[in-house]
């Protein structure tokens, strides 16, 4: 089972920030949040990846709260090509190659 | 998703025929692995392996399933007689760690009629 709550679905706005929330509740003290987004028909595609600290990089912003149980990745002025299905991850502690991905949350980019 | 290379893209087999994935890895990568994902759900992992091993092979079914990743050459999944149930999408990824950096490829989506 996933060790992520992610909501099924978004809408937002072209141009406006898309706020991307996921509960980790479980989450262990070694183990990083990670998110992908698969754009329909093809592979999954690496975004960003944190542990405690906020992250920015050139795709979006990843915000992990102090307790660590719930973290939201941003988008900062999203596209019609950010329209994707994006997944929350938690690595494996211990099994640091197994991936372990819920339903993800279905992010539609509105013009 | 450039440099992971999965051929084909699409593939139809009837039931009971033998299905055959391939996979080329990010020059470099040594770590490939082999992802399932039925529609409308998330990617379940099936094996791990590196060069001519197994690493973890959990996630795979034990009959009629099998993987490979030879010194030369490409990852194959390869399904024997398959089913209805088998149909999906395949995904393989590689990583030059095993552990992190992985880099996906844009599938293989097997149909079984």
């Amino acid at each position: 089972d996933a060790k992520t709550t992610q909501p099924p679905s978004m809408d937002c706005a072209e141009g406006r920030a898309a706020n991307l929330p996921c509960n980790h509740s479980t989450i262990s003290g070694n183990e990083y949040v990670y998110w992908y987004r698969q754009i329909h028909s093809q592979g999954p595609q690496y975004i960003i990846h944190g542990l405690k600290n906020n992250e920015t990089n050139e795709m979006a912003s990843l915000i992990i709260t102090e307790d660590r149980k719930s973290s939201t990745l941003i988008l900062p002025h999203a596209t019609l090509r950010d329209t994707a299905v994006y997944y929350c991850i938690v690595r494996v502690a211990g099994s640091n190659y197994q991936l372990i991905w819920g339903a993800g949350t279905k992010l539609i980019i509105k013009p | 998703n450039a440099g992971v290379m999965q051929n084909p893209r699409h593939l139809v087999r009837r039931r009971g025929q033998e299905a055959r994935l391939r996979c080329s890895p990010v020059k470099g990568h040594s770590h490939v692995y082999w992802y399932r994902q039925l529609p409308e759900e998330g990617l379940k992992f099936m094996v791990y392996l590196q060069k001519e091993n197994i690493i973890d092979e959990s996630g795979m079914p034990k009959e009629r399933f099998s993987a490979e990743f030879p010194k030369e050459g490409p990852s194959i999944l390869r399904i024997q007689q398959v089913v209805r149930g088998d149909s999906a999408a395949y995904f393989c990824a590689s990583s030059p760690t095993g552990v992190d950096g992985y880099t996906f490829g844009s599938g293989t989506r097997l149909t079984v009629v």
